[in-house]
């Protein structure tokens, strides 16, 4: 089936550095998003594409649609303490549940002031 | 305007033990889900519903079930609680693509 594999796992980062992060699939997807879950809450969607090789914003994060299809990539610059929290790729669940989505596992980011 | 909303928020259970978790969404969304999210393990579907009366099983569905009498609320049970059902459950809506999520609920099985 279809699987979503985020790297890295974790990230230690240092408060204004720059941060990347990937999500790849074997299989092809028509839309993208990433989500972010900060601690004890729920994921709360940052960033939508819709159309491969499309580069959206989100005031310091940067999203772009793999030209592929099968990958997707997340940037946060000049990072700063509340950005620590979980991000997750996601995609459409095409072989699966109808309307659901297929979920990466998920990078952790930690920030030191 | 709350979105979704989810109670309870903490809940420790003795294995055995019945309980329903409730979500109720205001944005008159179609589409609702329950996952499941262990440490390391990203979100599982346990149960969906794309209307009023329908739902379907998602990927981990055994030892949970649920209904859906209307469009805003979507219940989720546990009828003989397992320590393996141990996690923070998450609903969600949606309208199309993107899930709103509630905040979740942690439930402890001992």
């Amino acid at each position: 089936g279809q699987q979503l594999n985020q790297s890295p796992q974790s990230m230690f980062i240092q408060e204004g550095e720059d941060v990347s992060m990937n999500c790849t699939s074997s299989s092809i997807f028509n839309t993208w998003l990433w989500y972010k879950q900060e601690p004890g809450e729920g994921p709360v969607l940052l960033i939508a594409l819709y159309k491969a090789g499309e580069l959206t914003s989100n005031g310091r994060l940067t999203a772009q649609f793999g030209i592929t299809r099968k990958d997707s990539f997340l940037n946060i610059s000049a990072s700063i303490p509340s950005d620590v929290g979980i991000y997750f790729c996601a995609g459409p669940d095409y072989g699966g549940s109808q309307g659901n989505l297929i979920f990466g596992k998920g990078t952790k980011l930690s920030v030191k002031p | 305007n709350a979105g979704v909303t989810q109670t309870p928020k903490f809940r420790i259970l003795k294995i055995g033990q019945s309980m329903t978790l409730q979500c109720t969404q205001d944005m008159n969304h179609n589409y609702m889900y329950w996952y499941r999210q262990d440490p390391g393990m990203g979100l599982k579907l346990i149960y969906y519903s794309v209307g009023a009366g329908i739902t379907d099983k998602g990927e981990v569905p055994n030892g949970y079930n649920v209904s859906r009498s209307t469009t805003e609320d979507f219940p989720l049970r546990l009828e003989l609680a397992a320590p393996s059902q141990t996690s923070v459950y998450f609903c969600a809506s949606s309208y199309s693509k993107d899930l709103t999520f509630g905040a979740g609920s942690r439930l402890t099985v001992l």
